[in-house]
């Protein structure tokens, strides 16, 4: 059973496009999270969402917008898709010292 | 700010060789220090958790060291395998927050 899921795996797109990427979790767990790994491989956490509310937003442009329908989902829109957004971008759930995450999401933005 | 560097970005060694990974974090306030393994196209691994108070956590062939005081902490994997051929990520809590360094990318020659 996959605890922390991701789809899609891939997406690849054009500029100035909007794109949702969603993330379930199966863990019953209160707190989830956006990550984002760029180029360089550094993973810089986006957003953190306790039982549907944003508790930490870390200085991601309004571009970016996470939406939580219930505790077990987090999905993440992006607006007008510029080339800098191309990275990975892992989901996770659970305690801040003790993470699940998912497979990640490589977007590619042309 | 938090920054973790992690040092070298890359590692090629012959199989039985140990490994010897490096991480360092700029601000020693820290709640806990994590070693992840990630592999490609999949999401992090948590191998090892030590927290602010402790000096080491061993698991397996795995053992890690913390120094909070000098922001410094060491992973080492013993008789290395082809199977622990991965990217290794050391993160930090604090400000209710994992902070990453980029990773360092192990490869094991058979």
């Amino acid at each position: 059973d996959t605890a922390v899921s991701q789809t899609p795996k891939y997406l690849v797109t054009q500029m100035g496009n909007d794109k949702s990427i969603k993330c379930e979790q199966n863990l019953g767990h209160d707190t989830m999270y956006w990550y984002k790994q760029d180029s360089k491989k550094f993973l810089k956490i986006m957003f953190s969402y306790n039982n549907k509310e944003l508790i930490i937003n870390e200085t991601v442009p309004n571009r970016f917008s996470p939406k939580s329908p219930d505790k077990a989902h987090l999905n993440l829109h992006i607006n007008s898709l510029e080339l800098g957004d191309s990275a990975v971008y892992f989901c996770a759930s659970g305690l801040t010292d003790t993470q699940y995450f998912g497979p990640g999401t490589r977007l590619t933005v042309l | 700010k938090q920054e973790v560097t992690q040092i070298p970005a890359a590692l090629s060694v012959p199989e039985g060789e140990n490994l010897v990974l490096n991480c360092s974090f700029t601000d020693s306030a820290i709640y806990n220090l994590q070693w992840f393994r990630q592999d490609p196209g999949k999401g992090l691994t948590s191998l090892l958790l030590i927290q602010s108070s402790q000096r080491e956590q061993t698991s397996g062939r795995l053992n890690a060291s913390l120094d909070k005081s000098s922001g410094r902490s060491t992973l080492y994997i013993a008789a290395s395998q082809p199977g622990d051929s991965a990217t290794y990520l050391c993160a930090v809590v604090n400000d209710y927050k994992l902070s990453f360094g980029a990773g360092t990318t192990v490869t094991v020659r058979a």
